[in-house]
C-alpha cells in the first residue's frame, strides 16, 4: 500500500501557540517512531510506540511535547506553547516490528515546523 | 550515551570518482549499523545495514560499507559515483538490545556531471 504519510507538510506558527502534527504509518506496522531534525543536525529520537505497549518517551525534550497513537494506526505529536527552538523538521517512521536489523524503518516526508 | 560521528559534512565529487564517507560510533558492545540516504525531494530510505555475519555489506545502487569493530567504524564506499548519487547520507547505530537508533548529523554529497 501507500508509504508513511505526514501532515501538514509545512506549518508556520507563532511563538506560544500549540501545534499538532499527524503521522499515518504503513498499514500493519506495529512500531512507530517520531524524530526531530534541526537544521544541519542528525535525527533526534523523540518517542517510540510498539503495539499496545507503553510508549518510550525518553527522547521528548520537555513536557511541552506529547504524542499519542491510536492502536496501531495514526499518531499525533503535540507541541504546546511552541518556542523558536522547536523549529525543525519532524519525521515519522514505521516498521513491521521493533527489532531494527530485521525490520526496515520507512520514513515519511516530514513536517517542517517554523515558529516565528 | 551512544554517539555517532560523520566527519565529512560536505563532499563534492566529479562523476566516476570514488567515494568514502566516514562513520564512527562510541558504543563498545554489540551494535547494529545502518546507512540511510535522502535524495533531493524524497523520503529518507535505507541504503544498507549490518547486524551480523560478513562485515562487508552490499547495498543498493552499488554502495557497500565495511564494519571494522576495532576502529568502531562503518564507512560507506562506492567505487564510481554518478550524478544521481547526489543526496544526504546518514549513518545510524543502535546497541544490540535497543530499538532506538542514534543518527549522525549527515553528509551532503554533491556529484558534478
Amino acid at each position: 500500500g501507500a508509504g508513511v504519510s505526514q501532515s501538514p507538510s509545512n506549518k508556520v506558527t507563532e511563538k506560544g501557540k500549540d501545534v499538532e502534527l499527524r503521522c499515518d504509518p504503513i498499514s500493519g506496522h506495529t512500531a512507530l517512531y517520531w524524530y526531530r531534525q534541526r537544521l544541519g543536525q542528525g535525527l533526534e529520537f523523540l518517542i517510540y510506540f510498539q503495539g499496545n505497549s507503553a510508549p518510550d518517551k525518553s527522547g521528548l525534550p520537555s513536557d511541552r511535547f506529547s504524542a499519542e497513537r491510536t492502536g496501531e494506526s495514526v499518531s499525533t505529536l503535540t507541541i504546546q506553547r511552541t518556542q523558536q527552538e522547536d523549529s525543525a523538521v519532524y519525521l515519522c517512521a514505521s516498521s513491521l516490528g521493533a527489532f531494527l536489523p530485521r525490520n526496515t524503518q520507512y520514513f515519511g516526508p516530514g513536517t517542517r515546523l517554523t515558529v516565528l | 550515551a551512544q554517539s555517532v560521528s560523520q566527519h565529512n559534512h560536505h563532499v563534492i565529487l566529479s562523476e566516476a570518482a570514488s567515494l568514502e564517507l566516514g562513520c564512527n560510533y562510541s558504543y563498545g558492545g554489540t551494535v547494529n549499523l545502518f546507512w540511510y540516504v535522502q535524495y533531493p525531494g524524497q523520503h529518507l530510505q535505507l541504503l544498507l545495514k549490518y547486524f551480523s555475519g560478513d562485515p562487508l555489506v552490499k547495498g543498493i545502487k552499488g554502495f557497500e560499507a565495511e564494519f571494522i569493530k576495532s576502529k568502531f567504524s562503518f564507512n560507506l564506499r562506492k567505487p564510481s559515483v554518478q550524478w544521481s548519487d547526489t543526496a544526504e547520507y546518514f549513518c545510524a547505530v543502535n546497541e544490540g538490545g535497543s530499538y532506538i537508533p542514534t543518527f549522525g548529523r549527515g553528509t551532503s554529497l554533491i556529484v558534478h556531471p
